[in-house]
């Protein structure tokens, strides 16, 4: 069965403490994996698309990695407008776009 | 900005009154798609659009429906609310050559 599972649940950080976000994955064919951004009460916000092991992309203090079982999202130097719940999903081939999505991780930073 | 809108955006119902969603695009995307949002879940399926008129069930469609009669418009029924289905919903539309899932504002619902 195709899965998503975001570690740790929650993760409270001081400001500049950097750190990392995993999500795993059990899916046969990877088409992409997207990680979002929500805050309370809003929608989710896409941030990035990896398609391949061993792809980067980077966006000010946040850098997404990719391997063939997980994917990592390291945030470098965080402040206190960083917290906010981060989401990964998966595209499964043949899934007509369909994504399937993780719980998140909820990210709290403190100043 | 995706140009995506739900209508409305807080509703509370009674067990038992049927209740519809409404969520609009402007950009005429082909893909559209009802998430519902719970604590402790990722968000989960609720049915998805292709094209006018060409919708298909996601992983939770038992006690909804959806319709699509214009490109810009996709409606989520509940044909008679259950206190189960208390939620925040969220409608999404896919763009670009990624195909890249976008997200509207959510419509948070209670019922009692």
């Amino acid at each position: 069965e195709d899965q998503v599972t975001q570690s740790p649940e929650a993760l409270r950080l001081q400001e500049g403490e950097s750190s990392s976000l995993n999500c795993s994955y059990t899916v046969s064919g990877l088409r992409g994996l997207f990680w979002y951004r929500q805050d309370p009460g809003k929608g989710p916000e896409f941030l990035f698309t990896l398609y391949s092991a061993g792809e980067e992309k980077e966006k000010e203090r946040l850098k997404a990695t990719l391997t063939k079982k997980e994917s990592f999202l390291h945030i470098t130097a965080p402040k206190p407008e960083d917290s906010a719940t981060y989401l990964c999903a998966v595209q499964a081939p043949g899934s007509n776009y369909q994504l399937i999505w993780g719980a998140g991780t909820k990210l709290i930073i403190k100043p | 900005d995706a140009g995506i809108t739900q209508s409305p955006r807080h509703k509370v119902t009674e067990t038992g009154t049927p209740v519809t969603l409404r969520c609009h695009q402007t950009e005429n995307h082909r893909y559209m798609y009802w998430y519902r949002q719970d604590p402790g879940h990722g968000l989960r399926l609720i049915h998805y659009s292709y094209g006018v008129k060409d919708t298909d069930k996601g992983e939770v469609s038992d006690g909804y429906s959806v319709s699509r009669s214009k490109t810009e418009d996709f409606l989520l029924t509940l044909e008679s609310a259950t206190s189960s289905q208390t939620s925040v919903y969220f409608c999404a539309i896919s763009a670009g050559l990624e195909e890249t899932q976008y997200f509207g504002p959510g419509t948070r619902l209670l019922v009692l």
